[in-house]
């Protein structure tokens, strides 16, 4: 299965900055996703990244606060914009792999920002 | 909203005791996976029930599919400490490389087994 690396793996922020998320897959792959893991929660996709095209942004989600490019097949960038407390969370990029006829996500370790 | 469900949110039982952790979800799906979180680390799939499935065997792993009730179980038999983690489901809808293809996942339930 593809091997996606990310980084940083974790920061500490300053409120009002901004942190790019880098996403590099060992792979070509066609749909990126990006998850948002709030402390103790579930992931919420944040949006789907197809190279060539721009980002679909899931409802709650916009361009202006988390930009996002992908300028090839195998690579990404998430960007966190005018930081907040609650923003802290960890950053999850995955890939989708077909497996036996079906299509499964392959996930990054994450990364964790923590917001003061 | 989340489309799954699960319950309980934690769970601890003892090293060879076995562990369930049910899901609902909410509408027609192509398929449910199941997937283990380390610790706030990335998400690794365990296994995979297709929507005409109503049970699939993975080494210590059994999911069941009820569509009629829209809910899933997992079953981790004879668990080990190591099985320690956080399980998730989430529900595939639309189609890989369709814009409408996504997986979204369930609130988790929290498995601590104690050696």
């Amino acid at each position: 299965s593809a091997v996606i690396s990310q980084k940083p793996s974790r920061d500490i922020c300053q409120r009002g900055t901004s942190l790019t998320i880098q996403c590099q897959v060992d792979s070509q792959v066609t749909m990126m996703f990006w998850y948002r893991q709030q402390p103790g929660q579930s992931l919420t996709l944040i949006a789907t990244a197809n190279q060539g095209s721009e980002a679909t942004y899931e409802s709650g989600f916009v361009i202006d606060k988390f930009p996002i490019s992908r300028p090839n097949l195998t690579f990404s960038t998430l960007t966190v914009s005018n930081m907040s407390p609650e923003d802290s969370s960890i950053y999850l990029c995955s890939v989708v792999e077909g497996r036996r006829g079906a299509n499964v996500l392959t996930f990054g370790a994450g990364s964790r920002l923590t917001v003061l | 909203s989340q489309q799954g469900e699960e319950d309980p949110q934690a769970l601890s039982i003892q090293e060879g005791e076995n562990a369930t952790m049910n899901c609902s979800y909410k509408t027609s799906i192509n398929n449910l996976q199941w997937y283990r979180q380390n610790s706030g680390r990335g998400l690794v799939h365990l296994i995979l029930i297709r929507s005409n499935e109503r049970e699939k065997h993975s080494g210590r792993l059994r999911v069941t599919l009820d569509t009629s009730k829209k809910s899933s179980s997992l079953l981790i038999t004879a668990s080990r400490a190591a099985d320690t983690a956080s399980y998730f489901c989430a529900t595939e809808v639309g189609h890989s490389g369709g814009s409408n293809y996504k997986l979204t996942f369930g609130k988790g339930t929290l498995l601590t087994v104690n050696p």
